[in-house]
């Protein structure tokens, strides 16, 4: 199971931030990365980017200069940083866990809603 | 960089067969998965490797993938069905999705 968490309301030009809590399973599984996708309202799906818990990390051309994704292992948590957001950066953020030996994302979390405004 | 294309919408009545097709430049060669999507719900993989179905996904989806297009079809189609579905890829250390398929069941 994955579980987003994290402030639903973030300023532009600000940070957001983001936490997945990972559950039933090992965020170290040799089988598994972890990753992000948004969906910004009436859209379809993003991909942020994907880590490994070496520290292996992919992250999607578009965004790569504004995302760091990280991971505490020892919560079974990997985190998303995304900053200079703007109002395009609205949107429902799920984590994912990304097969990379059947090249999909097999668990999703429910996702959670960010908003950016004043 | 690598481009999904999928139809915005597919309509198809009660018991008939809906295709939905994904299309990229020889997408044959990538592995397509499939996901479906309900209204304010998480998306759901109903289709890995092409043609694999997960476990508890019901027989009436299936897929494959020649030359540049894959395709998810649903046979003998549910109201239950109806929903967005997303095809994707992976290309050189990217994860693609398509835009998106709505699909209506009336």
């Amino acid at each position: 199971k994955l579980q987003e968490s994290g402030p639903g309301l973030v300023k532009p030009s600000e940070t957001l931030s983001l936490t997945c809590t990972v559950s039933g399973g090992s965020i170290t599984s040799s089988s598994y990365y972890w990753g992000w996708i948004r969906q910004a309202p009436g859209q379809g799906l993003e991909w942020i980017g994907s880590m490994y818990y070496s520290g292996n990390t992919f992250y999607s051309p578009s965004l790569k200069s504004r995302v760091t994704i990280s991971m505490d292992t020892s919560r079974s948590q990997f985190s998303l940083m995304m900053n200079s957001v703007t109002a395009a950066d609205t949107a429902v953020y799920f984590c994912a866990r990304y097969d990379y030996g059947d090249f999909n994302f097999d668990s999703w979390g429910q996702g959670t809603l960010v908003s950016v405004s004043p | 960089s690598y481009e999904l294309t999928q139809a915005p919408s597919v309509s198809v009545s009660p018991g008939q067969t809906a295709n939905v097709i994904c299309s990229g430049d020889k997408l044959e060669n990538k592995y397509v998965s499939w996901y479906q999507q309900k209204p304010g719900q998480s998306p759901v993989l109903v289709i890995y490797h092409d043609t694999k179905r997960p476990s508890g996904i019901p027989e009436r989806f299936s897929g494959s993938n020649s030359g540049d297009t894959a395709t998810l079809t649903i046979s003998g189609s549910q109201t239950m069905d109806e929903a967005d579905y997303y095809c994707q890829a992976w290309d050189f250390s990217n994860v693609i999705f398509g835009g998106g398929t709505k699909l209506t069941v009336l």
